[in-house]
């Protein structure tokens, strides 16, 4: 079992949308989770972190549910600006090093 | 511009020659990670330096690979004996010693081994 899953996706919505994406995470130890956002052939960058009261940035909405181990995202009035791979991600504390587990990402297509 | 910096950008290499690509981390961030990515998944955790010490390494790091940041500034990847499996895009990222989780991603080193 990967320890961070997410939906497979491909997700085609319209403009204007919403749209919501999941995740599951396996070690119950994971301190930190985050949402970041690849554009084609592009590094990761920073989207929101995740914090377990919820929290909104314009648009996009990331939730936390640590009992359920479970993330996720949601995204209103779609722009087309928004089509890129979301990857969820969260940080273990791995012996001495807070590494970053990545989910395999969820790609989004917002088409006109 | 001040974000993290790799070079080079892309590297094609025959299957069994070394590569060595370089990161230049944010000025003053004290930690240092590598990550490799394949196509469709997410980058995969490699290592990890703070200042000059390299103190995590996956189990992903096969002993053909070596990473070094001998100044605390810049890191080095160094892969012995490419293989076809190799080909990945080479992620870099930093963040400063404290509290916080967010890492900085570099643009990538793209390497091909044919």
């Amino acid at each position: 079992r990967k320890e961070v899953e997410q939906d497979p996706g491909p997700f085609n919505v319209p403009e204007g949308a919403t749209v919501a994406f999941n995740c599951t995470y396996s070690n119950s130890a994971s301190q930190s989770f985050f949402w970041y956002r690849q554009d084609c052939r592009k590094e990761p960058k920073l989207l929101m972190s995740v914090y377990s009261s919820g929290n909104e940035d314009g648009r996009f909405t990331a939730q936390l549910n640590r009992a359920s181990q479970y993330i996720s995202l949601l995204i209103r009035d779609s722009k087309l600006s928004d089509s890129a791979t979301y990857l969820c991600v969260v940080n273990i504390l791995s012996g001495s090093a807070r590494q970053l587990t990545f989910g395999s990402g969820t790609q989004l297509t917002v088409l006109p | 511009d001040t974000g993290v910096s790799q070079d080079p950008r892309h590297k094609i290499t025959k299957r069994g020659q070394n590569v060595t690509f370089r990161c230049d981390p944010i000025s003053e961030h004290n930690r240092l990670y590598w990550y490799r990515q394949t196509l469709g998944q997410g980058p995969e955790f490699l290592t990890y330096f703070q200042n000059e010490a390299q103190l995590e390494k996956s189990r992903l790091l096969s002993d053909r690979f070596s990473a070094e940041r001998p100044k605390g500034s810049f890191s080095t990847l160094e892969i012995q004996r490419t293989e076809q499996g190799d080909s990945a895009m080479y992620l870099c990222a930093s963040n400063p010693t404290g509290n916080t989780d967010e890492q900085y991603f570099g643009p990538g080193t793209r390497l091909t081994v044919t």
